[in-house]
């Protein structure tokens, strides 16, 4: 099915482990995001790909970084986990022009 | 004060009543305003758009939007209890970035 795939669903890490969430979508969307959702609240952008080539900081970056891996892929990486980084995790991609963003599933991490 | 701020709620309405649902944000140069709704542990999923003034109505949705007095409103009509989910507000400008800031959500519980 035509959409945006994040691997894994489920996650859970130790204190200081490592590991890289996966996205991929293959609508042809040029924009890709990383956001973040806490119990009762909002999304909160960690980092964005504009384009091909390009990665910016969002809200919360402290603790992640990404790769642009190719038009499709956008990864991103806890290097040391922490336990403030418990969260769901959901990637989101769009296309140019003034339209709203497609998400994949999430994954749902746990830092114990 | 939050970007994006939408009612506390949670709110209920019995079936087949509208559903209100707010939002305000602070930004005057947002352009692009979306409603996306999320059911209880899926992801968020895009059911509006609004980038004027006015009205835009999508089967028993409405969206309608004032930048002047920066507020953003969902109207849902003869509401189900298939409704029943958190709504979330999403304010974009449109850079060629399109990151878009979301609110903490509104959850709705449509009353058989």
């Amino acid at each position: 099915n035509a959409g945006v795939t994040q691997t894994p669903k489920f996650q859970v890490l130790k204190t200081g482990q490592s590991m890289t969430l996966q996205c991929a979508q293959d609508m042809n969307h040029n924009s890709m995001y990383w956001y973040r959702q806490d119990p009762g609240m909002g999304l909160r952008l960690i980092y964005y790909s504009a384009s091909e080539g390009t990665t910016d900081k969002g809200e919360v970056p402290n603790g992640y970084n990404v790769s642009r891996l190719n038009k499709r892929e956008f990864s991103l990486r806890l290097e040391s986990a922490a336990p403030s980084q418990t969260s769901v995790y959901f990637c989101a991609s769009r296309d140019r022009g003034p339209y709203g963003y497609t998400f994949g599933s999430g994954t749902r991490l746990t830092v114990v | 004060q939050k970007e994006v701020e939408q009612n506390s709620g949670p709110l209920s309405v019995p079936e087949g009543a509208i559903a209100s649902l707010n939002c305000t944000y602070s930004d005057r140069g947002s352009q692009s305003f979306f409603w996306y709704r999320q059911y209880s542990g899926k992801s968020p999923e895009l059911i509006m758009s609004i980038y004027s003034n006015g009205d835009k109505e999508d089967g028993r949705f409405t969206a309608q939007l004032n930048k002047a007095s920066q507020y953003v409103s969902l109207l849902i009509r003869d509401s189900q209890p298939s409704d029943s989910a958190t709504y979330l507000c999403a304010v974009r400008k449109d850079t060629n970035a399109g990151k878009s800031t979301f609110g903490d959500g509104t959850t709705l519980t449509v009353k058989p």
